[in-house]
């Protein structure tokens, strides 16, 4: 069936760092790719999606490219924050239906 | 918009009771999810509708879990008998239409504990 794998957390780094977390899926047809984002005590928001190949999310300086090729739609920021710190899930949905598979997420801890 | 609401925001009751959980989705939006996060098992889908319909319950744990959802702007999930192994995050979702491409909107969640 279709799966996300997530790189495993907690991934620490100092704040003005790059940040990379991995996702890689598997899925038949040609599903739709998302990262959410969870802060401490509060529900999943949006943080950027790409719908076909080759389409790059950005939001927040955070982005991801939809990559057939290699099953990836990896996250990155070039200098994050404190305020970054969160849980991110890599998340899709498969071709024409409305659901959605969630990684394990990913905890990422910045400090000053 | 106030987004999605859910209640209560915690719920503590004794295994055996009956619990409901309350979500209000967005106004408008045609979908609606129940999902399930826990340390163990991570996020899970347990249903959603469409236009008030269920279209997949597959991820619904056994019959001790039920959800309606009487019109556009309310639904409930019930456990009855509850039990320890149900404590978890329960999050509804909504969103506006009913493909893969749209994005689902979250609650804050009601935090369940089982005793």
């Amino acid at each position: 069936g279709d799966s996300v794998t997530q790189m495993e957390g907690p991934v620490t780094l100092s704040e003005e760092a790059f940040l990379t977390i991995n996702c890689t899926y598997t899925a038949t047809g040609y599903p739709s790719l998302f990262w959410y984002v969870q802060y401490p005590g509060e529900g999943l928001q949006l943080l950027l999606k790409a719908t076909k190949a080759d389409d790059k999310g950005s939001n927040k300086g955070f982005e991801a490219t939809y990559r057939k090729e290699t099953t990836s739609f990896h996250l990155e920021k070039g200098s994050v924050q404190v305020s970054d710190s969160a849980v991110y899930f890599c998340a899709l949905s498969p071709g024409g239906y409305n659901k959605l598979i969630f990684g394990a997420g990913t905890r990422l801890a910045v400090h000053p | 918009d106030a987004g999605v609401i859910q209640s209560p925001r915690h719920e503590v009751t004794e295994m055996g009771q009956e619990v409901t959980l309350r979500c209000k989705p967005i106004s408008g939006h045609n979908s609606l999810f129940w999902y399930r996060q826990t340390m163990m098992r991570g996020l899970e889908l347990l249903i959603y509708f469409n236009n008030n319909v269920p279209i997949d319950d597959s991820g619904m744990p056994e019959d001790r879990f039920s959800a309606k959802m009487p019109n556009a702007s309310f639904s409930t999930l019930k456990i009855q008998p509850s039990e320890p192994r149900d404590s978890a995050v329960y999050f509804c979702a909504s969103s506006p239409g009913g493909t893969g491409t749209d994005t689902q909107y979250f609650g804050p969640g009601t935090r369940l504990t089982v005793l």
